[in-house]
């Protein structure tokens, strides 16, 4: 059940971009994506609901496809402080708000 | 300023205690989560509850154990039958009944065996 992320870990130059991939063997209802620096609590990005919509924020966005089931939170022209490790959280239930999360993608900008 | 939390930050176990750790949120929320994670993995879910005086089992619920006696609290106790518990504990809560409401987190408590 657990949605698995890809690439495992990348290794970007500021300025360049990256797109992680979520993929579940379930049908959604959400897909969220949260980041993690190291010790620190996961913190929420955005959400993207049924209907294969795409959102953004700032430089990050996300695209849903429902049909694939898949998700891909994409980052440009990277910035130092998107460094971290990136989740994506899948809802499969629609009513709990029980998510499943994915092993995570590291993600590591350097100047 | 709402927020999630979570105490202590540091805690320790001896071996066949139990021990209580303590989530509080401001939010108003009532769906309320317990994650475990280890080193280099993602969140797994322990425990769940979506209204005062009900709860959950999640993937791992083996060894731990919850109540949800106010709405602001959800204490999550790691038993002596749990026994692998050095991990990140994390709570999170959110708004009930609505898909596009996001999970909030709190800043963790790292349990460690002496």
């Amino acid at each position: 059940q657990q949605p698995v992320q890809s690439p495992q870990a990348v290794i970007l130059r500021e300025g360049e971009d990256a797109v992680i991939n979520c993929s579940s063997s379930k049908a959604l209802y959400s897909v969220h994506w949260y980041r993690q620096k190291h010790g620190e609590a996961p913190v929420f990005l955005m959400i993207l609901l049924k209907g294969g919509e795409q959102k953004g924020h700032e430089k990050i966005s996300a695209s849903f496809n429902e049909k694939k089931q898949q998700s891909s939170l994409y980052l440009t022209a990277s910035q130092l402080s998107y460094s971290g490790t990136y989740f994506c959280g899948t809802d499969i239930s629609g009513n709990t708000g029980k998510l499943i999360f994915g092993q995570g993608t590291t993600l590591q900008v350097k100047p | 300023d709402g927020g999630i939390t979570q105490s202590p930050k540091y805690l320790f176990r001896k071996e066949g205690q139990n021990v209580t750790l303590s989530c509080e949120q401001n939010l108003n929320h009532d769906a309320m989560y317990w994650y475990r994670q280890d080193p280099g993995q993602g969140l797994r879910l322990i425990y769940y509850s979506q209204i005062v005086n009900d709860f959950q089992k999640g993937d791992i619920a083996e060894g731990y154990s919850v109540s949800r006696e106010k709405k602001e609290s959800f204490p999550l106790t790691v038993t002596s039958a749990q026994k692998n518990p050095t991990a990140f504990y994390l709570c999170a809560s959110r708004i009930q009944g609505r898909s596009n409401q996001p999970q909030h987190f709190g800043d963790g408590t790292r349990l460690s065996i002496l």
